[in-house]
């Protein structure tokens, strides 16, 4: 049971490029979301899913996309980099009540 | 929605005091108060939580308080040790959890 897994860990890009960041989880929860976080600052949501195929916006979306074809997977996807977007990014599934973040990526907009 | 604010920012005791960090929140139809630890570097770690329905729940050196309505919940870190410097986050609840802005504790040997 690996729990909440994000990959890459680390990534740079140059303003304007788009990536894809991954996230899974094998605890078979409905409920999975992104978060960012900004040096010395808290965890914002960026966009959720209450079960496959059903997503909606947080409190700060823009600039992102996601999807959510399977349980298991939620992945991220900048469309065009900015450095405004330099940030931790934390996947987290919830069961009900308590959530479970995965390990986070570091991205670097340059 | 949701707004969250956690008092203070920064928070500096002598090894075996008392830390005590509050949260404020804005929508009274909030039923779910979890608190996570979160070390440099590392993902955000739930330590306590507690649901609309008590007022208090502790676990060894740590407990919460919920206040519904006054609309405030808070952390109680008893005895505190080196190991207990991270920085600490609430966070509210209806379907998904609204975050308040940190603490970062700081326990003095």
């Amino acid at each position: 049971n690996a729990g909440v897994t994000q990959t890459p860990k680390f990534q740079v890009l140059k303003t304007g490029q788009s990536m894809t960041l991954q996230c899974a989880q094998d605890m078979n929860h409905e409920y999975m979301s992104w978060y960012r976080q900004d040096p010395g600052m808290g965890l914002r949501l960026i966009h959720y899913s209450v079960g496959a195929g059903i997503t909606d916006q947080g409190e700060v979306p823009n600039g992102y996309n996601v999807s959510r074809s399977t349980t298991e997977d939620f992945p991220l996807r900048l469309l065009s980099a900015a450095p405004s977007q330099t940030s931790v990014y934390f996947c987290a599934s919830t069961d009900h009540y308590e959530q479970y973040f995965g390990p986070g990526t570091r991205l670097t907009v340059t | 929605g949701e707004n969250v604010e956690q008092h203070p920012s920064t928070l500096s005791v002598q090894e075996g005091d008392s830390a005590v960090i509050k949260c404020t929140y804005s929508d009274s139809a909030s039923n779910y108060f979890p608190w996570y630890k979160q070390e440099l570097g590392k993902r955000p770690q739930l330590i306590i939580d507690i649901r609309s329905n008590v007022g208090e729940k502790k676990d060894q050196r740590i407990a919460v308080t919920l206040n519904k309505t006054a609309k405030h919940f808070s952390l109680h870190i008893t005895e505190t040790q080196p190991e207990d410097s991270a920085v600490y986050f609430c966070a509210a609840s209806i379907n998904m959890l609204t975050f308040g802005g940190g603490t970062r504790l700081m326990v003095k040997p």
